[in-house]
């Protein structure tokens, strides 16, 4: 079974400090990573995906299979940064391990960020 | 707007009602999903078509619900005999394969009272 875990509901930071946003999760095969965010009034949309290894608005995360986690960082938060960040996982070859191309969401975190 | 579009975007149905909804995926997107969003939680997956084949369900999905993709193209999902724990947001997605970026639509809000 594929699960993520987001341990934060909320975070709330000033412009300009520092962000990471938590994701663990749990699968015993090769895991595709990624973070969706939904801004106020939007509808929920890709950020980013770890294997595009690229930088959106500020934002990276790294793959960390020996702890599990897809951690997502922004060294300086800005006020439009505020939303509600999912992290999701799919299987990237689901055969062997029975895990499913159908990506499986955390609970997501909501970052607010203060002027 | 060429995006994934869901009607209604909210509907209010008393207890024991059928409820049905609608998705409109992104134009040659082959594959649709259906979650569901409760507050609090992230998006559950419920049901995933390949063009008009229903390939995978949930165990979220009970037998009051049901999911069409008649020509590969829109998609339905029906609730019948709706219960107050069904109140939740609908969400539809399409890709173009099972491992390109999934494009979410808005969402429907059911409020079942």
């Amino acid at each position: 079974a594929q699960r993520v875990t987001q341990p934060e509901k909320l975070l709330s930071v000033f412009k300009g400090a520092p962000v990471e946003l938590k994701c663990n999760y749990s699968y015993s095969g090769s895991p595709e990573l990624f973070w969706y965010v939904q801004y106020s009034r939007q509808r929920l949309q890709l950020l980013l995906r770890h294997i595009s290894r690229e930088s959106i608005k500020g934002f990276t995360a790294d793959l960390n299979k020996g702890e599990t986690s897809f951690h997502l960082k922004k060294p300086f938060a800005q006020e439009e940064d505020s939303a509600m960040y999912y992290c999701a996982l799919r299987a990237s070859a689901p055969g062997k391990s029975g895990g499913s191309y159908i990506p499986t969401f955390g609970r997501g975190t909501s970052l607010i960020v203060h002027p | 707007d060429t995006g994934v579009s869901q009607d209604p975007r909210h509907k209010i149905t008393k207890r024991g009602q059928n409820v049905t909804f609608r998705c409109d995926p992104i134009s040659e997107h082959n594959r649709l999903y259906w979650y569901r969003q409760t507050l609090g939680q992230g998006p559950e997956f419920l049901t995933y078509f390949q063009n008009e084949a229903q390939l995978e369900k949930s165990r979220l999905l009970s037998d009051r619900f049901s999911a069409e993709r008649p020509k590969g193209s829109f998609s339905t999902l029906e609730i019948q005999r709706t219960e107050q724990g069904d109140s939740a947001m609908y969400l539809c997605a399409s890709s173009r394969d099972i491992t390109n970026t999934i494009y979410f639509g808005e969402g429907s809000w059911l409020t079942v009272v």
